[in-house]
């Protein structure tokens, strides 16, 4: 079955530029998370979106912005990188909710920032 | 959401059940428990969710307590590769309404030969 793909797999950046991560959810979700986590940390919520709009919003920095495009994928746009961002940045899917049916997310493998 | 309260590590041996347990004494009516694991650095792994009635699927199974205050992951047979961190974690069901998932410290599997 199809998973969530996440781009790029590998970043390596220096202080104070910009990074880009995109994310593919499954064929036909229609949400998407984003979460970060820390070296020897939890997963910690970022931001969602649910069809194309902002839905939730956890510990974000400003300097990070994102966005669902109109085919459902969304990037995760990190401006004026700091030390501290270095991270693995997780995506994760849920389909469309019908029914009353749970919204189990389903998480891609994950990109990993490092910032020198 | 309601907090969950794990054990920071446990050991299984290999072919052995592991039984992992969680607290959420302050689980509401309409809160599922939900269980992901996370092997080294990969994306969390879905692996079964409840509401109130225990739940089997090919991964493992879900006992919660009848007072729900409590539940149990059992992996019936643990081998090298359930090595992980498993994560208990309880949320409503959004429906339509998205929400986040909270993640604690869970608990450390460590699955010896």
């Amino acid at each position: 079955a199809a998973g969530v793909i996440q781009s790029p797999r590998h970043l390596i950046k220096e202080k104070r530029e910009t990074a880009t991560l995109k994310c593919y959810p499954i064929p036909r979700h229609d949400t998407v998370y984003w979460y970060q986590q820390g070296p020897g940390q939890d997963p910690q919520f970022l931001i969602s979106f649910y069809e194309k709009m902002q839905s939730d919003k956890g510990s974000i920095p400003d300097r990070f912005s994102a966005q669902q495009f109109s085919d459902y994928h969304s990037e995760l746009n990190m401006s004026s990188l700091e030390l501290g961002d270095s991270a693995l940045y997780f995506c994760a899917s849920t389909p469309p909710q019908r029914g009353g049916s749970t919204d189990t997310q389903y998480f891609g493998p994950g990109t990993r920032l490092t910032v020198l | 959401d309601a907090k969950t309260t794990q054990p920071p590590s446990m050991d299984c041996a290999e072919g052995r059940a592991a039984n992992l347990p969680c607290n959420h004494s302050t689980i509401s009516g309409n809160e599922y428990v939900y269980w992901y694991r996370q092997i080294h650095s990969q994306g969390p792994q879905y692996i079964i969710h409840g509401l109130k009635n225990n739940e089997t699927n090919e991964m493992a199974s879900l006992i919660i307590t009848e007072d729900r205050k409590s539940s149990t992951l059992i992996l019936p047979h643990a081998t090298l590769r359930d090595t992980a961190v498993y994560y208990c974690i309880v949320r409503r069901n959004y429906g339509g309404s998205q929400g986040n998932l909270i993640f604690g410290k869970g608990t450390k599997l460590s699955v010896k030969p």
